[in-house]
């Protein structure tokens, strides 16, 4: 069970803000949200995480609702190399038996 | 210098034969990963090892044998392939207290 829900696929024009949506309303107290993508057949790459406050690195900016029953990527300039699948994912289990359950994911097309 | 290495990338073998797939990390990370990608690209967890110590094993049939002969490698045995068995195979590491995995670029196995 991956314990997330995303939209299959979307597009965003070249230049522009992608938001990609994940709802995890089952989500406790003590877990975190990690996003990861896989572009073509590579190895999936880790974006960002984060367990209640919003965060922002180099990539991207995560946004967590209040009662953290959903999140929002964002890459705030996205270009063609962007064009991957995305992951949104519930890390679950207890200390030191940690595991990442990839879900379907949001298939991200960016349009020239 | 490639953070995270597999080999071989490609791979293709009659079914009833046993194959190896070899992983290295040189990142220093104390924990490391099997993943398995089928065809409808879903990821799934198979093996982690920390510092040699199995932790995770997701009801993996055993002719799945992991093996880490040190904290750097982790290598992927599998007898008597099956024609279920083609998939993309991803090795992973991390911190044990970060949910950072950093992805090989994949072996893909065809079993005929």
């Amino acid at each position: 069970d991956a314990k997330t829900t995303q939209p299959t696929s979307m597009d965003c024009a070249e230049g522009r803000a992608a938001n990609l949506p994940c709802n995890h309303s089952t989500i406790s107290g003590n877990e975190y949200v990690y996003w990861y993508r896989q572009i073509h057949s590579q190895g999936p790459q880790y974006i960002i995480h984060g367990l209640k406050n919003n965060e922002t690195n180099e990539m991207a900016s995560l946004i967590i609702t209040e009662d953290r029953k959903s999140s929002t990527l964002i890459l705030p300039h996205a270009t063609l190399r962007d064009t991957a699948v995305y992951y949104c994912i519930v890390r679950v289990g207890n200390f030191g038996n940690e595991k990442l359950t990839f879900g379907t994911g949001t298939r991200l097309t960016i349009i020239p | 210098d490639t953070a995270v290495s597999q080999t071989p990338k490609y791979l293709v073998t009659q079914m009833g034969n046993d194959k190896s797939i070899k992983c290295e990390q040189n990142l220093g990370h104390d924990t490391m990963y099997w993943y398995k990608q089928d065809s409808k690209k879903f990821l799934k967890i198979m093996f982690s090892y920390n510092n040699k110590e199995l932790i995770i094993n997701e009801t993996v049939p055993n002719r799945f044998s992991p093996k880490s002969p040190d904290k750097a490698h982790l290598n992927l045995h599998i007898n008597s392939l099956e024609l279920g068995d083609s998939a993309v195979y991803f090795c992973a590491s991390s911190w044990r207290v970060t949910g950072e995995l950093f992805f090989g670029e994949g072996s893909r196995l065809t079993v005929l």
